[in-house]
Parts: C-alpha cells; sequence; structure tokens
C-alpha cells in the first residue's frame, strides 16, 4: 500500500526549534510537499521537496532523503500562531499530491 | 487573483440521497484534485483532473466520481449517500508544472453532512 507516517502531536514553546518527521512507503513517488491547516481553515502549501536536501523558505526548512524515504519540516522561532496541523504529501511526477499523511498537530505553548 | 471557490459552503443530506459539489479554480490552473477530509481518515486523495481528463484516482468507490469542464471548472458527485460520507470536502488547484512543484492551492471546503 501506499502511506505516509507522521507523529499525531508535537508540544514546543514559543521561540524554539521543532521538527516534524515523515517517512514514507509509496510508489511513483516524485517529491514530498508540506503543508499547514489551522482549524476550520483550508491547507496552505508551505515547502516541496523534489531532491535530496534541505529547502529553506523563511522561518520553514524541509528535508528530503530518497535513500531512507524519509522527509521532516523544520519550523525555527516558533510563534503562537504557528499551532496548527502539519502535513506531508507524496508528489506524482504532474505535481498531483496522491497520498497525504495523518497529519501531526503542533501546540505552541506561550 | 481570486483564489480557489467551492460552493456549497455547507450542506445536509440524508442517506440515499446524492450531492454535487462545484469548484472554481485558480485562473489559469488546469488541473484539479478533490480530497476528503474526515477526523478518521486525515486528507485523503478522491481523483484529479486534467484537461478534462481524469488522470489519476484514488481509492473511493464508484458512488464518487467527478468530472472537469473545458473552462478547468470541476464537479465532483456522491450518490447513494452513506453516514460515513459525512466529511469536508476541499479542492485544489495547480499550475501544473512537469517534473516539479508540488504546490496545491486549496478551496475552503464544502461541509457535507449526512443524517
Amino acid at each position: 500500500g501506499q502511506s505516509l507516517e507522521q507523529p499525531s502531536e508535537v508540544t514546543a514553546v514559543e521561540g524554539a526549534i521543532v521538527q516534524i518527521n515523515c517517512t514514507y512507503q509509496t510508489s511513483g513517488f516524485y517529491g514530498l510537499s508540506w503543508y499547514q491547516q489551522h482549524d476550520g481553515g483550508a491547507p496552505t502549501f508551505l515547502s516541496y521537496n523534489a531532491l535530496d536536501g534541505l529547502e529553506e523558505t523563511g522561518r520553514f526548512s524541509s528535508f528530503l532523503s530518497r535513500s531512507d524515504s524519509y522527509g521532516y519540516l523544520l519550523l525555527q522561532e516558533l510563534q503562537m500562531k504557528d499551532s496548527a496541523s502539519y502535513f506531508c504529501a507524496a508528489v506524482g511526477y504532474y505535481g498531483q499530491n496522491f497520498v497525504f499523511g495523518p497529519g501531526t498537530r503542533l501546540s505552541v505553548l506561550p | 487573483k481570486a483564489g480557489v471557490t467551492q460552493t456549497p459552503r455547507y450542506l445536509i443530506k440524508t442517506r440515499g440521497q446524492q450531492v454535487t459539489l462545484s469548484c472554481s479554480p485558480i485562473s489559469g490552473h488546469r488541473s484539479v484534485s478533490w480530497y476528503q477530509q474526515t477526523p478518521g481518515q486525515g486528507l485523503q486523495f478522491l481523483f484529479e483532473y486534467f484537461s478534462e481528463t481524469q488522470r489519476n484516482k484514488g481509492n473511493f468507490p464508484g458512488r464518487f466520481s467527478g468530472r472537469q469542464f473545458s473552462n478547468s471548472r470541476s464537479e465532483m458527485n456522491v450518490s447513494t449517500l452513506e453516514l460515513g460520507d459525512s466529511a469536508l470536502y476541499l479542492c485544489a488547484s495547480s499550475p501544473e508544472v512537469a517534473g516539479g512543484g508540488g504546490e496545491l492551492f486549496f478551496g475552503e471546503g464544502s461541509r457535507l453532512t449526512v443524517l
């Protein structure tokens, strides 16, 4: 089957750094996307890795290792507004996000 | 640029009925995907359309169907509704970057309640 695994919950304090891991087992894998979703809102795109290594976008960075079927999202200088659910998604060649992970709920404490 | 628009935002149906949901993608986006989101199952891929053709399909029964029109607008239909179909149905469009991208733009969703 096709699956991605993520921790269900992560808690951290404001200003800290947190890493959300994602391991995958899929066919047709071309890259890994990350999305943020606040309660009651729509998912919003954060980052995408097609190549191994680190992609940095402001306070957020994402990493992919194809040999380990593993990626992570790194959030730095955490803010209260970062409290949300974070999803990784396997991406096919044409950009279709065909399998999502179960999501990681991040709680940022003051 | 207007975002992805989904209608209706909320709807209530009873078991056995059918429902049609509509999605207007961002102008210029030709790929439209549909997802079902529930607390228990998370975000599950339903299908993806590109240039009026279903290009990918998730693991859902045939009661779930969709189509895309020449202007890239898309509809999905669920027939013979079951209680378990209660969910948030999300539509997403993308600019279709072969070999890269992976970025989806989501609408606010249509929340379906089946009684």
